[in-house]
């Protein structure tokens, strides 16, 4: 079993939806979680950094962390063309003293126009 | 802020050459840098650890006589492939977490192509 399990997609939208993207984990000791987006033959961006349960917003992006359920999800609403990208989250502890991050293999968003 | 940028961002090369990619923190000074791998529909993989001023900490797998890291400065890390091979093709990104803050956040450059003809 993977650290963290991430649908691959492709997910297609249309314009102005709301999107969810989700993964889980499977290892507790987890502190930190991510989200970077990734377009194509480009370095990740980072989005949305967490480190507690519940919700953070930030614009039209809010990430959810969901600690018993080891379970997270970003979810991006009104959806913009330019929104298209693939998805990763990732996730980080303190292994071995120094920070180790653990990336999902990332979900492919196309919203269309 | 936190820029990390990288160079060449494409490369290709012969079997057996080897090859140095540029990894620099352009605003801030970057106290460990991390070296990851990714193949096509594939996520990033950690190569590889680097401290300014130790050596590197490899991960499970990866050769550290073939990928060879200096991480020189605290705005300056390379990543040299050596007598690279057509299975070492692959997308190199470098990040950077800057030193003395308190959040693990990473700032990743924007990634290196190889290709080994």
């Amino acid at each position: 079993q993977k650290e963290v399990e991430q649908d691959p997609g492709p997910l297609s939208v249309p314009e102005g939806a709301i999107v969810s993207l989700n993964c889980t984990y499977s290892n507790s000791a987890f502190q930190y979680f991510m989200w970077y987006r990734q377009y194509s033959r480009k370095g990740p961006e980072l989005l949305m950094y967490t480190y507690s349960s519940g919700n953070k917003e930030d614009g039209r992006f809010t990430a959810q962390v969901d600690k018993s359920s080891k379970y997270i999800s970003l979810f991006i609403r009104d959806s913009q063309p330019s929104d298209s990208a693939t998805y990763l989250c990732a996730m980080s502890d303190l292994s071995g003293g120094y920070q180790k991050v653990t990336f999902g293999t990332g979900t492919k968003l196309q919203v269309i126009p | 802020g936190a820029v990390v940028s990288q160079h060449p961002s494409r490369v290709i090369c012969k079997s057996g050459t080897s090859v140095k990619i540029e990894c620099r923190s352009l605003d801030f000074q970057a106290t460990t840098m991390f070296w990851y791998r990714q193949f096509p529909k594939q996520s990033l993989m950690l190569m590889a650890t680097s401290n300014e001023g130790s050596k590197a900490t490899y991960e499970q797998g990866v050769e550290k006589d073939k990928f060879l890291i200096n991480h020189a400065s605290l705005t300056l890390s390379t990543l040299t492939v050596t007598s690279a091979h057509p299975e070492d093709s692959s997308f190199y990104i470098c990040s950077a977490k800057p030193g003395g803050r308190s959040t693990d956040t990473q700032y990743f450059g924007p990634g290196t192509r190889l290709t080994v003809l």
